[in-house]
């Protein structure tokens, strides 16, 4: 029963314009968010995350966007380049010490020259 | 330069034997976990640790084991026991408290021959 779910597997998008990766939770107990990108044979790095208390975070040209009352998260990145395709994660955890990460499936993003 | 270092890269095993995954970060980090991704999956949590000389299972923990004697390092034994050992595992750290985002080393990927 998966907890973070992540639907779509792919995603392309052209460069220059807006991806949008979405994300979706059934445990309305997670309190904070992190979106990470892979690439292949690779460590996920950290981009960007948002606690409960906020609907929005911003870093440069990723923006996370929270909606509790639907439990659904976005990552927007824009304008896409080359560089963006990888794989990414969405990852939730309770916000209290001793707690772990609960990892979406991914999802894959192409950006076409 | 601080960060968590994995290794080997690449490791073999023959069936039936028991294998020994290394971890170690030196960003003084109190919580280590350790993940398992299999090709088109997501990160699944196999073992975490808070603090020294405490380890909880994660979701699929079966087939392996842990120990933390150290803050800095977490080793995964993979055992015989595992039926599906061949996957790409990766570690992480994080400060365990409020906000925290994990640090992933560049993981291990692991061959059963």
């Amino acid at each position: 029963d998966q907890q973070v779910k992540q639907n779509s597997p792919s995603l392309s998008v052209q460069e220059g314009r807006i991806s949008i990766l979405n994300c979706d939770y059934t445990n309305s107990m997670f309190d904070y968010f992190l979106w990470y990108k892979k690439y292949p044979a690779e460590g996920p790095t950290f981009l960007i995350s948002i606690s409960s208390i906020k609907d929005k975070n911003e870093d440069g040209r990723f923006t996370v966007f929270l909606n509790k009352s639907a439990k659904h998260l976005s990552l927007h990145i824009v304008p896409s380049q080359p560089g963006d395709s990888a794989v990414y994660f969405c990852a939730a955890r309770f916000d209290n010490y001793g707690q772990n990460f609960v990892f979406g499936p991914g999802t894959r993003l192409s950006v076409l020259p | 330069d601080g960060g968590i270092t994995q290794s080997p890269k690449y490791l073999f095993r023959k069936e039936g034997q028991n294998v020994t995954l290394s971890c170690e970060q030196n960003l003084n980090h109190d919580a280590m976990y350790w993940y398992r991704q299999d090709p088109g999956q997501g990160l699944r949590l196999i073992y975490y640790s808070q603090i020294v000389n405490d380890f909880q299972k994660g979701d699929i923990a079966e087939g392996y084991s842990v120990s933390r004697e150290k803050k800095e390092s977490f080793p995964l034994t993979v055992t015989s026991a595992q039926k599906n050992p061949t996957a790409f595992y990766l570690c992480a750290s994080s400060i365990g408290g409020f906000g925290a985002e994990a640090f992933f080393g560049q993981g291990t990927r692991l061959t059963v021959v």
